[in-house]
């Protein structure tokens, strides 16, 4: 089975600071992981994927994320963050069809991104 | 290019109803997901169908049952509706081809037992 642990609730920033939104994750075999962004009364908006290669992924509005395989992390990050970028934050592992994922998607269970000026 | 369409934006049901929730993939997309998201419990997938075929199911009961439509379009029908069923259920839809597609999400369906 696949899980997501999103650790944090909440995170507070500063703007302009450095921010990240933690993410861990379980699957068998290799992961493919998501990033998805909830504004108030919105749908999700996707912001990123890992399926393979560079570890350091680059996805809208600013954002990236790092997977880590020893870890079985992949953080969201952004340089400098933004009073807009306040919003919910989910994490996503994707199953793999041939193992019966079914290509669902799994998510964590939200982290809320407070950003004050 | 238009996104996910879903519809009715609210939906307001008393126990025991049926509830019909209506979602429009993307144009060329032809799997469609369903999830709920109730307070508490996070996102859980229910539903994903591609080419008119049921292909996967989450862990909810058999009153929570959809189809595809030859367009792609797609329909969840929550049948004996109960007050936990209040949620907001968001249809989402992908490429097939190329299997690590990401989904891309409607606005969402918000639905209230009474």
């Amino acid at each position: 089975a696949q899980s997501v642990a999103q650790p944090e609730d909440q995170v507070n920033v500063a703007e302009g600071n450095p921010l990240t939104v933690k993410c861990t994750y379980s699957v068998s075999g290799n992961p493919y992981l998501f990033w998805y962004v909830q504004y108030p009364n919105r749908g999700l908006q996707f912001l990123l994927k890992y399926i393979t290669g560079d570890n350091l992924v680059k996805g809208s509005y600013g954002f990236e994320a790092e997977f880590n395989k020893s870890q079985t992390s992949f953080h969201l990050k952004k340089p400098s963050a933004l009073v807009s970028d306040s919003a919910l934050y989910f994490c996503a592992v994707r199953g793999y069809i041939l193992t019966g994922g079914g290509n669902k998607l799994t998510f964590g269970t939200g982290t809320q991104l407070k950003v004050e000026l | 290019e238009a996104g996910v369409t879903q519809s009715p934006t609210h939906l307001i049901k008393t126990r025991g109803q049926q509830a019909t929730l209506r979602c429009s993939p993307i144009s060329g997309h032809t799997s469609v997901y369903w999830y709920q998201q109730a307070l508490g419990l996070g996102l859980q997938f229910l539903l994903w169908y591609d080419e008119g075929e049921e292909r996967n199911r989450g862990n909810f009961p058999p009153r929570f049952s959809g189809r595809q439509f030859p367009n792609y379009s797609s329909e969840l029908n929550v049948n004996a509706l109960e007050l936990e069923d209040s949620a907001l259920y968001l249809c989402a839809s992908s490429l097939m081809k190329g299997l690590y597609n990401e989904q891309f999400f409607g606005p969402g369906t918000r639905l209230t037992v009474l």
